[in-house]
């Protein structure tokens, strides 16, 4: 299986903290994303990472990818309250043809105290 | 910005009754997909769905289940004799060529009674 699995499964800090969530995997992958989910809504897409890249940045978010540990971090820099989500990594189920459903962990909730 | 669009909000059939759960992608998408996630577990993938015809299906799309996109717009779930263990949010998302991200709709949550 493909399955991301997200730790910490859930995770508090102060506003204005940084957060870091680790996402691991089993097997090649294509490319890795990151999804935040508030509750009662959909995923939002964050960010993708392709297997040749070791790091990117959007905005307050810096993603890593080490394809040798097969693991990935997402950090969220001066977290705000609007943060408060749960976070899920997510891979390709195929080999990256365009029709591949992606394959999800149990996502990590952050919750952002004011 | 453009939305995936997903109807009912909220569905609450009788074990055994058909269902169909109703998306809207996003219009000049080219893949289209569904969802679900059971109460408390993973987003799990049902389906996809290119060039008007089924791409790939996970082991839970069995015969029980059948996707549609009847017009240039919209792009259906059919769920036939629903079962409780159906009762779940069904999500529908789509997105473009090359290495797009995938667009997800807020959800349909089906409860089966």
């Amino acid at each position: 299986s493909q399955q991301g699995e997200e730790d910490p499964q859930a995770l508090s800090i102060q506003e204005g903290e940084n957060a870091t969530m680790n996402c691991s995997y089993k097997t090649s992958i294509n490319n890795l994303q990151w999804y935040r989910q508030n509750s009662g809504r959909g995923l939002v897409h964050l960010i993708l990472i392709r297997s040749n890249e070791r790091e990117k940045h959007s905005g307050r978010l810096r993603v890593t990818l080490d394809t040798s540990k097969k693991s990935s971090s997402l950090l969220i820099t001066a977290s705000r309250a609007a943060d408060t989500a749960s976070y899920f990594c997510a891979t390709l189920l195929g080999l990256g043809g365009g029709a591949d459903g992606l394959t999800f962990g149990k996502g990590t909730h952050l919750i952002i105290q004011p | 910005e453009p939305e995936v669009t997903q109807t009912p909000s909220h569905q609450v059939t009788q074990m055994g009754q058909e269902v169909i759960l109703r998306c809207v992608p996003i219009s000049n998408h080219l893949y289209f997909y569904w969802y679900r996630q059971i109460l408390g577990q993973k987003v799990e993938f049902l389906v996809s769905f290119y060039n008007n015809e089924i791409s790939e299906k996970s082991e839970i799309f069995d015969d029980q289940f059948s996707v549609e996109r009847p017009d240039g717009s919209n792009f259906t779930l059919k769920i036939r004799s629903t079962k409780l263990e159906d009762s779940a949010m069904y999500f529908c998302a789509s997105r473009g060529g090359g290495y797009q991200p995938q667009h997800f709709g807020d959800g349909t949550r089906l409860s089966i009674l």
